[in-house]
């Protein structure tokens, strides 16, 4: 079935941990977004890709990295993880489907990250 | 700089009531407009997008480009209604998009 997988989906880890947080899609889209959220808060773009080997830098700048060597999949780095980071962050994908005239973005169930 | 404005944090309304959620955008071209909900423990998922003209679970959404608003409204809210609902704009590439910071809905029984 076409989805979007996050994993994990929950993360407790120390400061100055190195972590890798994993988004795969199975929706053949060749965009995809990383975005960061506070509970009950706005959503903010930190990463995107229009495509293998494209990354982008988003709205809110983020210490964390991005990588997307295969087309289903885009994990978001962090090389010392701090407090700071404790947040929610999900993965979404899109593309244009034909006749449409617009994006859809789908998005993962997300990881809660816990910083201690 | 594009930006999506949503005044209110938090609304409450009773069952068989309407609701009206706001959203307000700034934007120097022709944007899309999209309406995104997150019902509890569950997923961000698309509910409408103005292209579309269409009315999802009973929710409409009219552009109005002279005012720059987008809102949502619903002419008897449902309990099942109860969720947080974020405005979404994307400009002429249709890629990026930027929320709003979300407004929480409870309907009351």
């Amino acid at each position: 079935e076409a989805d979007i997988y996050q994993t994990p989906r929950y993360l407790v880890i120390g400061t100055g941990k190195k972590i890798t947080l994993e988004c795969s899609q199975t929706m053949g889209h060749d965009k995809m977004y990383w975005y960061q959220q506070d509970p009950g808060m706005e959503l903010h773009l930190i990463h995107y890709s229009y495509g293998v080997n494209s990354t982008e830098k988003g709205d809110l700048s983020s210490e964390s990295t991005v990588s997307r060597i295969r087309t289903e999949h885009f994990p978001l780095t962090l090389e010392s993880a701090r407090p700071s980071h404790t947040s929610q962050y999900l993965c979404a994908s899109s593309s244009r489907s034909p006749g449409q005239a617009s994006y859809e973005q789908y998005f993962g169930p997300g990881t809660r990250l816990t910083v201690t | 700089a594009q930006r999506v404005t949503q005044p209110e944090k938090l609304l409450s309304v009773f069952k068989g009531a309407p609701v009206e959620l706001k959203c307000n955008y700034s934007y120097s071209g022709s944007p899309e407009l999209f309406w995104y909900v997150q019902y509890s423990r569950q997923r961000l998922q698309l509910l409408l997008r103005h292209i579309s003209r269409e009315s999802i679970k009973g929710f409409t959404a009219d552009l109005n480009k002279g005012e720059t608003s987008f809102h949502l409204k619903k002419p008897f809210a449902q309990e099942e209604d109860s969720a947080m609902y974020y405005c979404a704009l994307s400009g002429l590439t249709g890629n990026k998009l930027t929320f709003g910071g979300g407004t929480r809905v409870l309907v009351k029984p």
